[in-house]
């Protein structure tokens, strides 16, 4: 068991252009989450996977943001014509749904768009 | 609605204690601390869970009061590693999802 990974960990690109970041989760993990975070802040939820169903989506995932968990295993966040409003840390947890849901985190995606 | 902590920031000399609260205005389910440091992913701490017990390891521990939709970490000893800024998550009823808190920055100096 390696933990939660993320790839890439950098990413800049300009405005305008697409972005997809992908997590693998922790193997026997069956729920997956999405969230950013901006500097200075904590991270806010984007969106979660329960195997491959996605559950939830914030109101901040707006329609340029897209999220997929195909077979249950690793998920992508894809970004649509990026904005500089986007520039922020990516980050992805996975758990297993026992009854307590600890979050285990990824070192995160972090993206700038110039 | 997000929980909110408090301090802010504190900056400790080291072997000095520290609480850091976490306020909710919702009902709680459980709470989460976290701890991060800059460039890196929240690491988890402990998980507390209704019914007021108080978990911890080491130096590290924490209170849950359900009843007043409160948390607080406590930290004694403290280490130059324990720098960082500490985030509490909250679970409501009816609600799947991790809400953090607003973060305490946590500065322990030699």
């Amino acid at each position: 068991d390696t933990g939660v990974s993320q790839d890439p960990r950098h990413k800049i690109t300009k405005r305008g252009q697409n972005v997809t970041f992908r997590c693998d989760p922790i193997s026997e993990h069956n729920r997956l989450y999405w969230y950013r975070q901006t500097l200075g802040q904590g991270p806010e939820f984007l969106t979660y996977f329960q195997n491959e169903a996605q559950l939830e989506k914030s109101r901040l995932l707006s329609d340029r943001f897209s999220a997929e968990r195909p077979k249950g295993s690793f998920s992508t966040l894809e970004i649509q014509r990026t904005e500089q409003g986007d520039s922020a840390m990516y980050l992805c947890a996975s758990s297993l749904v026992t009854g307590q849901e600890t979050q285990y985190f990824g070192p995160g995606t972090r993206l700038l768009v110039l | 609605q997000q929980p909110v902590q408090s301090p802010q920031a504190v900056i400790l000399r080291e072997g000095e204690d520290a609480v850091i609260n976490c306020s909710s205005s919702k009902a709680l389910y459980s709470v989460h601390w976290y701890r991060q440091k800059h460039g890196e992913a929240p690491v988890f701490l402990m998980i507390l869970l209704k019914g007021g017990e108080q978990k911890g390891h080491e130096k590290i521990s924490a209170s849950f009061n359900e009843k007043k939709q409160q948390s607080s970490l406590y930290l004694t000893a403290s280490q130059l590693s324990y720098s960082g800024t500490y985030f509490c998550g909250t679970f409501n009823f009816g609600n799947e999802k991790l809400t953090f808190g607003t973060g305490t920055r946590l500065t322990i100096i030699p």
